[in-house]
């Protein structure tokens, strides 16, 4: 099973600011197959990135994903009121499926 | 619009069964798989396996081989889930997800498991 850690757990940051949230894989994804979710209290999970770094449809520019073989980064170039959340990176290479731990990025 | 509606809240005691629904629509229901992904409270995802929406067939995690069983009916365009005897680690929002290139792109609004005596 491939084993995703994600750092930090908390990022506190202000509005406009750089969000930088890294994953961490156990072995090496196979062709990218990394994914990453954003996630609001009470509400599923909404997909942002697939093939590590390819935007889902209707995801604004800010979020950026980058990275191959076991590490991997979610970028979100400016902050916005609307993005504090926790975020899950997902690798869908290797069986069983499996999800990170979550980054949760609050306001400071 | 692409939409996955489950079924309501459920209470179980510990050792019984749930059988979560899934109702798709707004789409070929044959062309993509449904996933189950699970979240105990606080915590993170967890996903349990995928149903084919074409052909029935499915790939279950093996933490929950000989306790979970999902099914499809196509004439309904509804994915429904069961889990076995239930434990009280089971307590869980349940999660229905539709399968894109391995990602889950649209999702259910969940469904509440509760395991208690």
């Amino acid at each position: 099973e491939i084993v995703l850690t994600q750092f930090p757990g908390t990022l506190s940051l202000s509005p406009g600011e750089r969000a930088t949230l890294s994953c961490r894989a156990s072995q090496s994804v196979s062709s990218s197959y990394l994914a990453w979710y954003q996630q609001k209290p009470g509400q599923a999970p909404r997909l942002l990135i697939h093939g590590a770094s390819t935007r889902a449809t209707g995801i604004p520019d800010r979020f950026s994903g980058s990275g191959s073989g076991t590490d991997f980064t979610l970028t979100i170039s400016r902050l916005e009121p609307e993005d504090f959340a926790v975020y899950y990176c997902h690798q869908y290479g290797g069986s069983p499926w499996t999800f990170g731990q979550g980054t949760k990025v609050e306001i400071k | 619009q692409v939409q996955l509606v489950q079924s309501g809240a459920e209470v179980k005691k510990p050792g019984a069964s749930v059988k979560v629904s899934c109702k798709a629509s707004g789409y070929n229901f044959n062309t993509h798989a449904i996933n189950w992904v699970r979240q105990a409270p606080g915590q993170g995802l967890e996903w349990m396996g995928w149903i084919s929406g074409y052909n029935g067939n499915t790939n279950y995690a093996q933490k929950f081989q000989g306790r979970l069983t999902m099914t499809t009916d196509t004439s309904t365009t509804t994915a429904y889930m069961e889990l076995r005897s239930l434990r009280s680690d089971d307590t869980a929002v349940y999660y229905c997800a539709r399968l894109l290139r391995g990602t889950f792109d649209y999702w259910g609004q969940g469904t509440l498991v509760t395991v208690s005596s």
